[in-house]
């Protein structure tokens, strides 16, 4: 499967403990999202990486969450001090990026879906 | 300036018939306007999407018209089916971003 790969798909924590997601784009894709979706709602943006850069981040991201993109190929998306509000799915999307101006078609992955207790 | 206005959140429509879908937004920056359908329990799958410098562009029975002047932009969905249930996502967009409505549960009824 060449797709865009998320894991664990699965996370159930306790309220305080520390969560680290894990997304593995489609490896030829140099544009790499991270959004959150919680039930009935749409997919809401939380940052964006050009290759390693962090170019775009959410001004509603918590400084409890981390993103990064180390060598500009898989992204770890880390949430500190985790609360029942952060319960979603965590979704990543990847895009080829070949246009300056947009961002031109997502590929989403399964997501990542955090259950805080 | 940053979010994109979706309506209606459900829509139910006969077999056959069509389903339209609007989606209104007010940063001037945006220059691209994609829709999304997700299926219960899967990934969102890009549908069509346009960009700024058209005004409409059809795929089959999926059609997308944009007035930018009015910032505002509809999913036209003809001879709807079954399979067509489903939510629809909104997103407008530019380089760095991709911002997506609040969604539209299409049931279509046989």
């Amino acid at each position: 499967d060449t797709g865009v790969s998320q894991n664990p798909r699965h996370k159930i924590t306790k309220r305080g403990q520390n969560v680290t997601f894990r997304c593995d784009p489609i490896s030829e894709h140099n544009r790499l999202y991270w959004y959150r979706q919680t039930l009935g709602q749409g997919p809401e943006f939380l940052t964006y990486f050009q290759n390693e850069a962090q170019l775009e981040k959410s001004r509603l991201l918590s400084d409890r969450f981390s993103a990064e993109r180390p060598k500009g190929s898989f992204s770890t998306l880390e949430i500190q001090r985790t609360e029942q509000g952060d319960s979603a799915m965590y979704l990543c999307a990847s895009s080829l990026g070949t246009s300056g101006t947009h961002t031109g078609e997502l590929f989403f992955g399964e997501g990542s879906r955090l259950t805080v207790l | 300036g940053e979010n994109v206005e979706q309506h209606p959140s459900t829509l139910s429509v006969q077999e056959g018939d069509s389903a339209v879908i609007k989606c209104t937004y007010s940063d001037s920056a945006s220059n691209y306007f994609p829709w999304y359908k997700q299926e219960l329990g899967k990934r969102p799958q890009l549908i069509i999407d346009i960009r700024s410098n058209v005004g409409e562009k059809k795929d089959q029975r999926i059609a997308v018209t944009l007035n930018k002047t009015a910032k505002h932009f509809s999913l036209h969905i003809t001879e709807t089916q079954p399979e067509d249930s489903a939510v629809y996502f909104c997103g407008r967009g530019s380089a760095r971003q991709l911002t997506f409505g609040s969604g539209t549960q299409l049931t279509v009824l046989p």
